[in-house]
């Protein structure tokens, strides 16, 4: 079975962009979510969709937007980008007992704002 | 204080030891523990799940859980060079909005 594919892998952005990050989950797996992940602060939760509904969300500025679609393929936006979002993005997916499920990682996308 | 906490190391074993990680965590409800495993400038990966109290034993890993105490731990026996990574603890339960995870504790395997 394929895993989680997240593209574009590596992106280079100007700060005031905005960026468009892609994720297809396991096959079977109806849940998503995101993660910022960076040295000084670790895993962050972004949010988490689950049949096209975001259900549940971090503390992160509306600036951070997702979506899923009806095939649970995800998008994560972020507009006006700014230094600090330099972070490699991961995306996971569950089966989606919420929970309990084990998350399973892509291999994320490395985004550096210039 | 941090929902889950993990010495950040790095935790230096012999090839061919046991390796004992620790994680602590604040919420009593919490109801899911996963250990995930992650190289330098890769993803995180699943090493195990537990859910009860007890032992839960996969191959060279054991995941222990203390729910009364409040922490989970993971051991490696047989460490070998290619455990040298860093070991993420995540919790989760009801009330919560998503997996938390802790800061990891990094590993490093001598041979």
């Amino acid at each position: 079975k394929a895993g989680v594919t997240q593209t574009p892998r590596y992106l280079i952005k100007t700060r005031g962009q905005q960026v468009t990050l892609s994720c297809s989950p396991i096959s079977g797996h109806r849940s998503v979510s995101w993660y910022q992940q960076t040295p000084g602060q670790g895993l962050q939760f972004l949010f988490e969709y689950f049949s096209e509904t975001q259900r549940n969300k971090g503390n992160f500025p509306g600036r951070f937007s997702g979506r899923q679609f009806s095939n649970s393929r995800s998008e994560m936006n972020v507009s006006t980008l700014e230094l600090g979002d330099s972070a490699l993005y991961l995306c996971a997916s569950s089966l989606g007992q919420e929970g309990n499920s084990p998350l399973h990682f892509g291999n994320g996308t490395r985004l550096t704002v210039t | 204080q941090k929902e889950v906490e993990q010495n950040s190391g790095p935790l230096s074993v012999p090839e061919g030891a046991i390796a004992s990680l620790n994680c602590t965590y604040s919420d009593r409800g919490s109801q899911s523990f996963f250990w995930y495993r992650q190289y330098s400038g890769k993803s995180p990966e699943l090493i195990m799940f537990i859910y009860s109290n007890g032992d839960k034993e996969d191959g060279r890993f054991t995941a222990q859980l203390n729910k009364a105490s409040q922490y989970v731990s993971l051991l490696i026996r047989d460490s070998q060079p290619s455990d040298s990574a860093t070991y993420l603890c995540a919790v989760n339960g009801p009330g919560r909005r998503a997996l938390t995870f802790g800061s990891g504790t990094r590993l490093q395997v001598q041979p």
